[in-house]
């Protein structure tokens, strides 16, 4: 088991719908990632949050929307996906967004756009 | 020529086989190096960890980093079935906002 938690495991959902993904560590660290990852590809940056502040956006699309309530929590709310969006969603922490802390992830939540 | 190159293999060996992960990187600002195991639908969990040149022991897996060669190896001694994963190599510069760069991925079976 990982010390990075996410939920739900898995989530199917149409290109209407809204829904959003959690994660949350007890670690103690204080920066926090989303990663997408497509099968049989390493895993691709969406957002850093460091001190519960944005610090990176690689640029991805509003239909996803990260939020950091607190320094152990981080959510990704969806509205309005594509079907290209089916993919792992991965979650990660470190004690810092300085290099030489290294990333822990989560077993993160496969997602299926209908 | 990408930042990162990994043979994705398929790689395949006996059990007890000596494993040889290797990953190759363009970029010299690459100051951290390390290796993660995938299993199948899971996350990636963080094996070795190493900073610049030489090398780093854990029980049966050695990290090797060749700063000169910009070169990066992960041995596996007496592999085992349950080695059976995709092993990502994955690096980041010295920089307070540098961002993880990984290798495609090799994926290793061992056959009992």
């Amino acid at each position: 088991d990982t010390e990075v938690t996410q939920t739900p495991k898995h989530l199917v959902m149409g290109m209407t719908n809204k829904k959003s993904l959690k994660c949350e560590q007890h670690m103690g660290h204080r920066a926090m990632y989303w990663y997408k990852q497509k099968a049989k590809k390493p895993p691709e940056l969406m957002f850093v949050y460091s001190y519960e502040k944005l610090s990176i956006n690689e640029s991805v699309p509003s239909r996803f929307s990260p939020e950091c309530p607190n320094s152990s929590l981080l959510n990704l709310h969806l509205h309005a996906l594509q079907p290209e969006d089916s993919a792992l969603y991965l979650c990660a922490s470190s004690q810092g967004v300085v290099s030489n802390q290294p990333q822990h992830f989560g077993d993160g939540t496969r997602l299926s756009i209908l | 020529q990408k930042e990162v190159e990994q043979d994705p293999g398929p790689l395949s060996v006996p059990e007890g086989a000596i494993v040889s992960l290797n990953c190759t990187y363009s970029n010299s600002a690459f100051q951290y190096f390390m290796w993660y195991r995938q299993y199948s639908r899971k996350g990636p969990e963080l094996l070795m960890y190493t900073y610049s040149s030489g090398n780093k022991e854990d029980g049966r897996f050695t990290a090797q980093v060749d700063k000169s060669s910009k070169y990066i190896s992960l041995f596996i001694r007496d592999s085992q079935p349950s080695d059976s994963a995709t092993y990502l190599c994955a690096m980041i510069g010295q920089g307070g906002s540098e961002k993880l760069v990984f290798g495609k991925g090799t994926k290793l079976t061992v056959n009992p």
